[in-house]
């Protein structure tokens, strides 16, 4: 039971290159986040998804876009990099409804954008 | 709108001390309150939770909290802290109802460990 992955673990990206960051877990959770940390910022909810095929907007979506074609994924894509979107990425997963279940958090995604 | 504060961007204990984070937090309703710990390079692991039931809850690693609904608060107190405890503390509130169940954090405490 690897709980969440995520993979890359770094990356570095040039202005306006695009890629694409994997969140896996074998929990089947159903409940999806896809997070960023900034230092003095805490973690901001970028979108979410609360089953297979579907996903949300969360607080600071712009510059991204998720899918989730598979239950166990979640991906986030930047289409175009910018240097603001340099920050650590988190994925979680949670069971169900209701905000006391716990989310469960992937190990970071460090992204650096020149 | 849901907030939640951590006045304590930065705190230094000795080894062996009692510590205690503060956590004031913004909600209509009743709350969903959580701490999660982030050791250097790592994700987020959760300490303990509230949601109902007993204000003070014990989580693991012998940390504790205590929610108090006149106060707007749910600090997180240790009785005797270890060099391993040095780490940031995340205090979030879950935005219950619906079925989004999102979490809102506050921006972090980070707890250094003098020997």
């Amino acid at each position: 039971n690897a709980g969440v992955t995520q993979t890359p673990k770094f990356r570095v990206l040039k202005t306006g290159q695009s890629m694409t960051l994997l969140c896996a877990q074998d929990m089947n959770h159903e409940y999806m986040y896809w997070y960023r940390q900034d230092p003095g910022m805490g973690l901001r909810l970028i979108h979410y998804s609360v089953g297979e095929g579907t996903t949300a907007k969360g607080e600071v979506p712009d510059g991204y876009n998720v899918s989730r074609l598979k239950k166990q994924n979640f991906l986030l894509g930047l289409e175009s990099a910018a240097p603001s979107q340099t920050s650590v990425y988190f994925c979680a997963s949670s069971y169900g409804t209701g905000g006391y279940n716990e989310q469960f958090f992937g190990p970071g995604t460090r992204l650096t954008v020149l | 709108a849901q907030s939640v504060t951590q006045p304590d961007i930065h705190i230094t204990v000795s080894e062996g001390a009692s510590l205690e984070l503060r956590c004031n937090y913004s909600y209509g309703a009743t709350p969903y309150l959580f701490w999660y710990v982030q050791s250097p390079g790592q994700g987020l692991q959760l300490l303990l939770k509230y949601f109902s039931g007993d204000t003070l809850v014990q989580g693991i690693k012998g940390f504790e909290a205590e929610f108090k609904r006149s106060q707007s608060s749910f600090n997180l107190r240790k009785p005797s802290v270890h060099w391993s405890d040095a780490a940031e503390y995340f205090c979030a509130v879950g935005a219950g109802g619906g079925a989004t169940n999102k979490l809102i954090f506050g921006t972090g405490t980070l707890l250094a460990v003098q020997p």
